[in-house]
């Protein structure tokens, strides 16, 4: 299974765009990257999943390179209550075996 | 309303009382988790579940036992609780391997 790096924590100020680089270079074929959030006391919330290339919904984007070694999070124009922390996480898609990181905790400031 | 329930949300027990933390989704999903996430070591897997009557260990499954009798319900046994479960757990559950993942709210758990 791939396991994944991702920086501890990241300061930010509110209206900036914010992202977040997950290192995963034993990432299989088969393999997908997903982006959950998570507040605290609550369980993770899931935000995007792709494969390759750009991936995009109503609240970020997902940009992964041609070897799939990396990926990043990108959240336009963060808010105070962004505040969480974000983990990246690979996948096998044949099976429900999981690693999560141990996340990145993203602070946001006025 | 779709969502994955855990009971209770909060306990405390003693060593070697055993224990079950119930796990019950709504959303027909096949594929059900197991996780305990503790300070500094973000989320670990313990037991997943594929199908009724199909589970498999992840990541810290000892001292750990699960069923899948029915597919809503996927219940975490401790048989004989320790302080190092001192933890919050979760369950949560997906319709397949691509699919989100949804949560449930969180169980507590303090072991004296």
């Amino acid at each position: 299974l791939a396991k994944t790096t991702q920086p501890i924590s990241m300061d930010s100020y509110e209206g900036q765009e914010v992202n977040i680089t997950c290192s995963h270079n034993n990432i299989a074929t088969n393999d997908y990257i997903t982006w959950y959030q998570q507040f605290p006391s609550q369980g993770p919330r899931f935000i995007i999943q792709g494969y390759k290339t750009k991936v995009t919904n109503e609240v970020a984007s997902l940009f992964i390179p041609a070897d799939r070694k990396s990926s990043t999070l990108s959240l336009p124009r963060v808010s105070l209550s962004d505040t969480a922390v974000y983990y990246c996480l690979v996948g096998d898609i044949r099976d429900d075996k999981i690693i999560f990181g141990k996340g990145t905790r993203l602070h946001i400031l006025p | 309303e779709a969502q994955v329930t855990q009971n209770p949300r909060y306990l405390i027990t003693v060593t070697g009382k055993k224990l079950t933390v119930t796990c019950s989704q709504n959303m027909n999903h096949e594929y059900m988790s197991w996780y305990r996430q503790d300070p500094g070591l973000g989320l670990r897997q313990i037991y997943y579940s594929m199908n009724v009557e199909v589970t498999d260990k992840g990541d810290v499954p000892e001292g750990y036992k699960v069923s899948r009798k029915e597919k809503r319900n996927f219940p975490l046994i401790l048989e004989s609780p320790s302080p190092n479960q001192t933890s919050l757990y979760f369950c949560a559950s997906r319709l397949n391997p691509t699919d989100t993942q949804y949560f449930g709210p969180g169980t507590r758990l303090t072991v004296l």
